[in-house]
């Protein structure tokens, strides 16, 4: 199996505050996980990748003060926006994958709605 | 940094027609996934190809892999309302899975 589990499901959080997001591999241990960001119809954008224990390696454009990713564990990678804006709200989604197969496996995603 | 284009954006079918999706690139292909993705959710992989001239089948859907590695493409035989959703073509390069501009198809009863 190759389940991965996001949570939360979706968040409402206040202009100014900070939103974590969690991201486990439950069945598989996660070498490598991707955090990514989906605007409506549109496809997955990378913000970032993260090995376990290494920084996380950030897409152009992304700003890595405001987007905080820690990758601690094999199975555990979070995702921590801070001071959101409203323009920060999106569809994010991680996926992981464990070094072995080629294919990476994804959380059911987050919606952040930032009011 | 390589580019995929998918193609069509959107498409809208009547039940039971076939379709087909493409996927092409800027460059070769080191391997090539699809994904499905549902409103609200994460996506779903479908199948991955490695090989130049790689078909794969997965019920009604017909996956294959350019020759040269740098297309490929998805076909739906008889299409069902279930086959709605936004279909991604994936490449894993140094360590980064990259997508696809992606495909929105719309089956409609």
């Amino acid at each position: 199996g190759a389940v991965v589990s996001q949570h939360p499901s979706w968040v409402i959080c206040k202009s100014g505050t900070s939103v974590k997001i969690e991201c486990r591999s439950l069945d598989f241990q996660a070498t490598t996980m991707f955090w990514y960001r989906q605007f409506p119809k549109q496809s997955l954008m990378l913000m970032a990748t993260s090995n376990e224990g290494s920084k996380a390696t950030y897409e152009q454009g992304v700003e890595k003060d405001k987007f905080l990713i820690n990758h601690a564990s094999l199975t555990l990678s979070t995702l921590t926006v801070t001071s959101a804006h409203p323009e920060d709200s999106s569809f994010y989604i991680c996926s992981a994958r464990d070094g072995v197969r080629v294919e990476a496996f994804f959380g059911q995603g987050t919606r952040l709605t930032v009011v | 940094t390589q580019l995929l284009e998918q193609s069509p954006q959107f498409l809208s079918i009547q039940e039971g027609e076939n379709l087909t999706v493409y996927c092409n690139s800027s460059s070769v292909f080191s391997s090539l996934q699809w994904y499905r993705q549902e409103p609200g959710e994460g996506p779903v992989l479908l199948v991955t190809v490695v090989t130049g001239g790689e078909v794969k089948k997965l019920k009604r859907l017909t996956f294959q892999f350019g020759d040269a590695r740098k297309d490929s493409s998805l076909h739906i035989t008889a299409a069902q309302p279930g086959d709605t959703g936004l279909y991604l073509c994936a490449e894993s390069m140094a360590q980064k899975l990259t997508f696809g501009t992606g495909t929105r198809l719309t089956i409609i009863p």
